[in-house]
């Protein structure tokens, strides 16, 4: 079993749809990162959790350090939302980063 | 900005030829670190730095070197390239504190 678990692995949406993501993990962390991941390969990051809930725009990041587990929400999803979306985590005490396999988001016009 | 900058973003080479890679950085980070991404499992941690002439192993070393001797510059290299290490390199760099890391576009490199 993968330390980071995202489901799902892909989704299709409708523009205007409100899409979930979620990520949990077995392992202590200090951070909890979402990146994405645009086709030909540059990833950026959106959001960098330890605790509660982070918004930017449409993207909401919500994480629960005792169940261990995380959520990407995208509300009003676009276009230009299609990416895929990845779940990384910050093991204790090291510097190494742990990544979950990603979710591939497409959304129709 | 942060510019973290990969010499090449496709790369085509010979079975058994030595390959380097190369990222640059530009924020004075500490850390740098090398990845390869394969379909269906995700990021993988090659090596990685945490200072001049400091690195570590990742989870999947063999078959790989790395070289930090300048602070800026951490070059990935496949002492003899071999079909299985066809697949995405990316470079990251990030500070020692709790930062995101900042990745380079990537290089799609293939071995033939």
């Amino acid at each position: 079993k993968n330390e980071v678990e995202q489901s799902p692995q892909n989704l299709t949406a409708q523009e205007g749809e409100f899409i979930t993501i979620n990520c949990s993990y077995s392992v202590g962390i200090s951070a909890l990162h979402w990146l994405q991941q645009h086709p030909g390969g540059g990833i950026v990051s959106l959001f960098m959790l330890s605790s509660g809930k982070k918004k930017h725009g449409r993207l909401i990041a919500t994480i629960n350090i005792q169940e261990k587990h995380s959520s990407l929400h995208i509300t009003a999803s676009h276009p230009r939302d299609s990416a895929v979306y990845i779940c990384a985590v910050r093991a204790s005490g090291t510097y190494k980063y742990i990544f979950g396999t990603g979710t591939r988001l497409k959304v129709l016009a | 900005d942060v510019k973290v900058t990969q010499s090449s973003r496709y790369l085509v080479k010979r079975t058994g030829e030595k390959v380097f890679l190369e990222c640059v950085q530009d924020m004075d980070h500490e850390n740098m670190f090398w990845y390869r991404q394969d379909p269906g499992l995700g990021l993988r941690l090659i090596y990685f730095s945490y200072d001049v002439k400091m690195k570590e192993k990742g989870d999947i070393p063999e078959g790989y070197s790395v070289s930090r001797e300048k602070k800026e510059r951490f070059s990935l290299i496949l002492e003899s390239a071999s079909t299985n290490q066809t697949s995405m390199y990316l470079c990251a760099s990030g500070t020692q504190l709790n930062q995101p890391q900042h990745f380079g576009d990537g290089t799609r490199l293939s071995i033939l």
